[in-house]
Order: C-alpha cells, then sequence, then structure tokens
C-alpha cells in the first residue's frame, strides 16, 4: 500500500536559518505533491503544489523540491520567523481510476522557530 | 470570498448516535472532500464529491457517508457513533479537485462520550 511519511514530527530552528523539512513516499508515483500549513486549531492552508516534471518551485521565502528518483520532497523556509511556527503537511494524489483521485497526507512536521 | 464554513463547530454526541457535518464551500467551488484528523492518524480522506457524484472513497467503515447537493454544499453524516469517532472533521473545497489546492474550513470537533 502507499505510504508517505514526514521523517521529523517535530523540528526546532533559530530565526533566521533554513528550516528543511522531508517527505518520502514508497510505492506510487504521484503526478504531483502539494505542501499545507496547519495552525492549532485552524484546517491547513495551502501553501505550493509542484508536479512530477518540475524539479523545484519557489514563492518568497519558500522552496520545494521533488525527486522522483529518490521519491522524496524536500521544503524549505528560509530566514525562518517566529511566524512560521506551525505543522507542515506534504500531500500526495493517489488516482484510483479515471476522474478520481484522493489526497493522502503526511502526519506532518510540527516546526518551532526560537527567536 | 467567503471560505469555507462548517457547522457546527463543535459537537458532543454519545456512543450509539448519529450525527450530521455540514460543509458550504467557496463560491463556485464543485469538488469538496472530508477528512478526519486525530493525533495518532492524521488527516485521513473520507470521500470526495463533485457535481453530487461521489467520486472517491477512502478506507472507512459504511457507518461514514456523506452527499453533495446541487448548490454544492456537503454533509456528512456518521451512523452508530463509537468513541473512536472523537476528531476534527475537516471538509475541503477546490475548483475541480485535481491538481488544485484545496481550502480547507476551521473543522467540526465531535467529541464522543
Amino acid at each position: 500500500s502507499q505510504k508517505i511519511e514526514q521523517n521529523s514530527e517535530a523540528l526546532n530552528i533559530q530565526e533566521g536559518k533554513t528550516a528543511t523539512l522531508t517527505c518520502n513516499y514508497t510505492n506510487y508515483s504521484p503526478a504531483y505533491l502539494q505542501w499545507y500549513r496547519q495552525d492549532p486549531g485552524r484546517g491547513p492552508v495551502f501553501l505550493l503544489l509542484i508536479r512530477e516534471n518540475e524539479k523545484e518551485k519557489r514563492k518568497e521565502r519558500l522552496k520545494v523540491t521533488f525527486d522522483t528518483t529518490l521519491k522524496q520532497s524536500l521544503f524549505h523556509i528560509t530566514a525562518s520567523q517566529p511566524a512560521d511556527s506551525a505543522t507542515y503537511l506534504c500531500a500526495l494524489e493517489i488516482r484510483s481510476g479515471a476522474g478520481s483521485y484522493q489526497l493522502t497526507f503526511g502526519k506532518g512536521t510540527k516546526l518551532s522557530v526560537i527567536p | 470570498k467567503a471560505g469555507v464554513t462548517q457547522t457546527p463547530r463543535y459537537l458532543i454526541k454519545t456512543r450509539g448516535q448519529q450525527v450530521t457535518l455540514s460543509c458550504s464551500p467557496i463560491s463556485g467551488h464543485r469538488s469538496v472532500s472530508w477528512y478526519q484528523q486525530t493525533p495518532g492518524q492524521g488527516l485521513q480522506f473520507l470521500f470526495e464529491y463533485f457535481s453530487e457524484t461521489q467520486r472517491n472513497k477512502g478506507n472507512f467503515p459504511g457507518r461514514f457517508s456523506g452527499r453533495q447537493f446541487s448548490n454544492s454544499r456537503s454533509e456528512m453524516n456518521v451512523s452508530t457513533l463509537e468513541l473512536g469517532d472523537s476528531a476534527l472533521y475537516l471538509c475541503a473545497s477546490s475548483l475541480y479537485g485535481d491538481y488544485n489546492e484545496q481550502f480547507f474550513g476551521p473543522g467540526t470537533r465531535l467529541t464522543v462520550l
């Protein structure tokens, strides 16, 4: 069965440093992968989508890479700020037939940026 | 543009009861997905609806069901509640589903006693 793993449950980092979060998956070849941010008591908020034919995508201080050979995505936050503290979720699409899909989420990495 | 709304926000039920949760997607969005979130299992996919049709269903028992109306609003129902059904239930809408970002609502916190 498909499995998606975010290798750290929690990550502490000093303000101003680059945070790097990892998402690994097995037994599947997704057409794309998404990253979301979730704050306590709230629903996840979409950050970035990267397709299988894209190696890297950037948005302001965020960067996502997608290595389909390693079956891994890396999510970077440069110049991290305390406001970046949240849980970050990766999600990949599972296709189960024509026009049918579902997003499978990792359990998330809780990032804490220390001032 | 108004975001995704979910009602009620909090709910307390007892074992054996049933519950109906409601989700209003962003205007113009035709795809609605439901997820269950627990500390142990994380976010798990329940089902996805598009234009009133269930396109996909996750690995949950038949006690979990849903539907979508012609205005894209969606409901999910859980019958014969069990203690393990206590969770945050999240609804997400997107334009067409696939390849689109999902916009999540704030969730309904269900507690089963």
